[in-house]
Protein backbone atom coordinates (compact mmCIF):
# COMPACT_ATOMS: atom_id res chain seq x y z
CA UNK A 1 0.00 0.00 0.00
CA UNK A 2 0.99 3.42 -1.42
CA UNK A 3 1.63 5.64 1.96
CA UNK A 4 2.59 8.97 3.27
CA UNK A 5 2.59 9.37 6.86
CA UNK A 6 3.80 12.75 8.59
CA UNK A 7 5.60 13.63 11.61
CA UNK A 8 3.37 14.99 14.33
CA UNK A 9 1.87 18.07 15.87
CA UNK A 10 4.15 20.51 17.03
CA UNK A 11 3.62 24.03 19.18
CA UNK A 12 6.87 26.54 18.60
CA UNK A 13 6.96 30.23 19.33
CA UNK A 14 7.40 33.11 17.20
CA UNK A 15 11.19 32.93 15.84
CA UNK A 16 11.83 29.81 16.10
CA UNK A 17 12.93 27.08 13.97
CA UNK A 18 11.39 23.61 12.78
CA UNK A 19 10.99 20.57 10.48
CA UNK A 20 7.97 18.80 9.33
CA UNK A 21 8.56 15.50 8.01
CA UNK A 22 6.83 13.12 5.35
CA UNK A 23 7.72 9.57 5.28
CA UNK A 24 6.84 7.30 1.82
CA UNK A 25 6.06 3.49 1.85
CA UNK A 26 5.13 1.20 -0.83
CA UNK A 27 6.61 2.55 -3.87
CA UNK A 28 10.20 3.71 -4.90
CA UNK A 29 10.48 6.75 -3.06
CA UNK A 30 13.12 8.28 -5.67
CA UNK A 31 10.72 8.13 -8.68
CA UNK A 32 8.19 10.25 -7.69
CA UNK A 33 7.37 14.09 -6.88
CA UNK A 34 6.11 15.05 -3.24
CA UNK A 35 4.29 18.24 -2.99
CA UNK A 36 3.66 20.44 0.20
CA UNK A 37 0.11 21.95 0.85
CA UNK A 38 -0.93 24.58 3.30
CA UNK A 39 -4.46 25.32 4.99
CA UNK A 40 -4.64 27.59 7.17
CA UNK A 41 -7.94 27.07 9.93
CA UNK A 42 -10.73 27.32 7.70
CA UNK A 43 -9.40 28.01 4.48
CA UNK A 44 -8.82 26.22 1.07
CA UNK A 45 -5.64 24.17 0.17
CA UNK A 46 -3.00 26.13 -1.08
CA UNK A 47 0.70 24.50 -2.90
CA UNK A 48 3.76 25.77 -1.35
CA UNK A 49 6.03 23.49 -3.63
CA UNK A 50 7.20 20.00 -4.55
CA UNK A 51 10.56 18.27 -4.50
CA UNK A 52 11.86 15.40 -6.87
CA UNK A 53 13.66 13.22 -4.21
CA UNK A 54 15.70 11.34 -6.96
CA UNK A 55 17.91 14.18 -7.39
CA UNK A 56 16.43 16.84 -4.95
CA UNK A 57 14.90 19.14 -8.00
CA UNK A 58 12.86 21.59 -5.91
CA UNK A 59 9.99 23.75 -7.46
CA UNK A 60 8.54 26.84 -4.96
CA UNK A 61 5.50 28.88 -5.39
CA UNK A 62 6.47 31.96 -5.17
CA UNK A 63 4.00 32.72 -2.76
CA UNK A 64 5.96 30.35 -0.16
CA UNK A 65 9.51 31.53 -1.82
CA UNK A 66 11.92 32.21 0.25
CA UNK A 67 9.77 31.39 3.24
CA UNK A 68 10.44 27.93 3.76
CA UNK A 69 12.77 25.07 2.87
CA UNK A 70 11.62 22.07 1.08
CA UNK A 71 14.01 18.71 0.95
CA UNK A 72 14.80 15.48 0.98
CA UNK A 73 16.78 12.41 1.81
CA UNK A 74 16.16 9.51 -0.03
CA UNK A 75 18.24 6.86 1.99
CA UNK A 76 15.47 7.07 4.65
CA UNK A 77 12.32 7.99 2.05
CA UNK A 78 11.43 11.02 4.07
CA UNK A 79 10.42 14.94 2.58
CA UNK A 80 10.94 17.55 5.05
CA UNK A 81 9.17 21.09 5.32
CA UNK A 82 11.41 23.99 7.39
CA UNK A 83 11.12 27.28 8.81
CA UNK A 84 13.92 28.93 10.18
CA UNK A 85 12.21 31.50 12.02
CA UNK A 86 8.25 30.96 12.69
CA UNK A 87 5.39 33.28 12.67
CA UNK A 88 2.17 33.54 14.07
CA UNK A 89 0.61 33.40 10.59
CA UNK A 90 2.39 29.86 9.89
CA UNK A 91 -0.20 27.95 11.63
CA UNK A 92 -1.76 25.87 9.73
CA UNK A 93 -2.26 22.18 8.78
CA UNK A 94 0.31 21.20 6.52
CA UNK A 95 0.13 18.31 4.13
CA UNK A 96 2.26 16.15 1.71
CA UNK A 97 1.26 14.13 -1.09
CA UNK A 98 2.51 12.30 -3.84
CA UNK A 99 2.33 13.99 -7.37
CA UNK A 100 1.37 10.90 -10.17
CA UNK A 101 4.16 9.50 -12.40
CA UNK A 102 3.94 11.69 -15.22
CA UNK A 103 1.05 13.29 -14.36
CA UNK A 104 -0.60 16.33 -12.66
CA UNK A 105 -2.67 15.14 -9.73
CA UNK A 106 -1.52 14.14 -6.58
CA UNK A 107 -2.61 10.91 -4.57
CA UNK A 108 -2.47 9.83 -1.56
CA UNK A 109 -1.70 12.93 0.80
CA UNK A 110 -0.33 12.42 4.22
CA UNK A 111 -2.57 12.40 7.20
CA UNK A 112 -1.60 15.82 7.73
CA UNK A 113 1.16 18.45 10.58
CA UNK A 114 -0.76 20.65 12.37
CA UNK A 115 1.60 23.55 13.17
CA UNK A 116 0.83 26.02 15.91
CA UNK A 117 3.01 29.59 16.10
CA UNK A 118 1.89 31.36 19.46
CA UNK A 119 3.76 33.38 22.35
CA UNK B 1 -1.54 34.12 -12.23
CA UNK B 2 -4.14 31.55 -12.96
CA UNK B 3 -6.94 31.44 -11.03
CA UNK B 4 -9.83 28.99 -10.54
CA UNK B 5 -13.33 30.12 -9.23
CA UNK B 6 -15.55 27.99 -7.50
CA UNK B 7 -18.95 28.27 -5.67
CA UNK B 8 -18.45 28.86 -1.95
CA UNK B 9 -21.34 26.38 -1.36
CA UNK B 10 -23.72 23.87 -2.97
CA UNK B 11 -27.09 22.12 -1.61
CA UNK B 12 -28.55 18.59 -2.64
CA UNK B 13 -31.58 16.80 -1.75
CA UNK B 14 -30.67 13.26 -0.59
CA UNK B 15 -30.30 11.42 -3.89
CA UNK B 16 -30.44 14.01 -6.26
CA UNK B 17 -27.55 15.32 -8.15
CA UNK B 18 -24.84 18.30 -7.33
CA UNK B 19 -22.86 19.85 -9.38
CA UNK B 20 -19.80 21.80 -7.99
CA UNK B 21 -17.97 24.48 -10.87
CA UNK B 22 -14.74 24.94 -11.66
CA UNK B 23 -14.33 28.53 -13.71
CA UNK B 24 -10.57 29.07 -15.51
CA UNK B 25 -9.70 31.00 -18.45
CA UNK B 26 -9.80 28.09 -21.23
CA UNK B 27 -9.52 25.67 -18.47
CA UNK B 28 -10.87 22.86 -21.05
CA UNK B 29 -7.41 22.67 -22.39
CA UNK B 30 -6.18 22.06 -19.01
CA UNK B 31 -6.19 18.18 -17.23
CA UNK B 32 -8.91 19.56 -14.00
CA UNK B 33 -8.57 16.87 -10.56
CA UNK B 34 -10.84 16.80 -7.71
CA UNK B 35 -10.26 16.66 -4.21
CA UNK B 36 -12.74 15.65 -1.50
CA UNK B 37 -11.43 16.51 2.26
CA UNK B 38 -14.26 15.66 4.79
CA UNK B 39 -14.07 17.63 8.42
CA UNK B 40 -10.53 16.86 9.75
CA UNK B 41 -9.37 14.35 7.38
CA UNK B 42 -6.41 14.64 4.33
CA UNK B 43 -8.20 15.51 0.93
CA UNK B 44 -9.01 12.65 -1.50
CA UNK B 45 -8.60 12.26 -4.98
CA UNK B 46 -12.18 11.64 -6.36
CA UNK B 47 -11.44 12.70 -10.48
CA UNK B 48 -8.12 13.15 -12.14
CA UNK B 49 -7.73 14.47 -15.90
CA UNK B 50 -11.41 15.88 -16.13
CA UNK B 51 -13.53 12.50 -15.63
CA UNK B 52 -11.16 9.38 -14.50
CA UNK B 53 -12.11 7.95 -11.43
CA UNK B 54 -9.48 6.45 -9.12
CA UNK B 55 -10.03 2.81 -7.98
CA UNK B 56 -12.32 3.10 -4.42
CA UNK B 57 -13.93 5.85 -6.09
CA UNK B 58 -17.49 5.60 -6.73
CA UNK B 59 -19.35 5.57 -9.66
CA UNK B 60 -21.83 8.07 -8.70
CA UNK B 61 -19.15 10.62 -9.03
CA UNK B 62 -17.64 11.86 -12.52
CA UNK B 63 -16.77 14.65 -13.88
CA UNK B 64 -16.52 16.92 -16.98
CA UNK B 65 -14.32 19.61 -18.82
CA UNK B 66 -14.84 22.33 -22.12
CA UNK B 67 -14.18 25.90 -22.61
CA UNK B 68 -14.20 27.94 -19.36
CA UNK B 69 -15.98 25.19 -16.88
CA UNK B 70 -14.93 22.13 -15.67
CA UNK B 71 -18.02 20.40 -13.72
CA UNK B 72 -17.89 17.65 -10.68
CA UNK B 73 -21.24 15.82 -11.04
CA UNK B 74 -22.06 14.08 -7.60
CA UNK B 75 -24.87 11.54 -8.49
CA UNK B 76 -27.86 9.92 -6.07
CA UNK B 77 -25.94 12.13 -3.59
CA UNK B 78 -25.09 10.60 0.36
CA UNK B 79 -25.23 11.99 3.28
CA UNK B 80 -21.38 10.57 3.34
CA UNK B 81 -21.03 13.18 0.19
CA UNK B 82 -20.86 15.82 2.63
CA UNK B 83 -17.79 17.75 2.35
CA UNK B 84 -15.57 20.53 0.68
CA UNK B 85 -14.70 20.14 -2.73
CA UNK B 86 -11.76 21.27 -4.70
CA UNK B 87 -10.09 21.33 -8.21
CA UNK B 88 -6.41 21.59 -9.06
CA UNK B 89 -4.67 22.10 -12.41
CA UNK B 90 -1.68 23.07 -13.16
CA UNK B 91 -0.02 25.82 -15.21
CA UNK B 92 3.08 26.81 -16.35
CA UNK B 93 5.13 24.57 -13.13
CA UNK B 94 2.83 25.89 -10.58
CA UNK B 95 0.26 24.15 -8.98
CA UNK B 96 -3.69 25.98 -8.70
CA UNK B 97 -6.01 25.21 -6.37
CA UNK B 98 -9.67 26.55 -6.45
CA UNK B 99 -11.52 28.03 -3.25
CA UNK B 100 -13.21 25.08 -2.74
CA UNK B 101 -16.98 25.01 -2.23
CA UNK B 102 -18.94 23.07 0.41
CA UNK B 103 -21.07 20.69 -0.37
CA UNK B 104 -24.13 20.23 2.08
CA UNK B 105 -26.65 17.16 1.44
CA UNK B 106 -30.07 18.20 2.94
Amino acid sequence: EVQLVQSGAEVKKPGESLKISCKGSGYSFTSYWIGWVRQMPGKGLEWMGIIYPGDSDTRYSPSFQGQVTISADKSISTAYLQWSSLKASDTAMYYCARRGYGESWFDPWGQGTLVTVSS
Amino acid sequence: SYELTQPLSVSVALGQTARITCGGNNIGSKNVHWYQQKPGQAPVLVIYRDSNRPSGIPERFSGSNSGNTATLTISRAQAGDEADYYCQVWDSSDVVFGGGTKLTVL
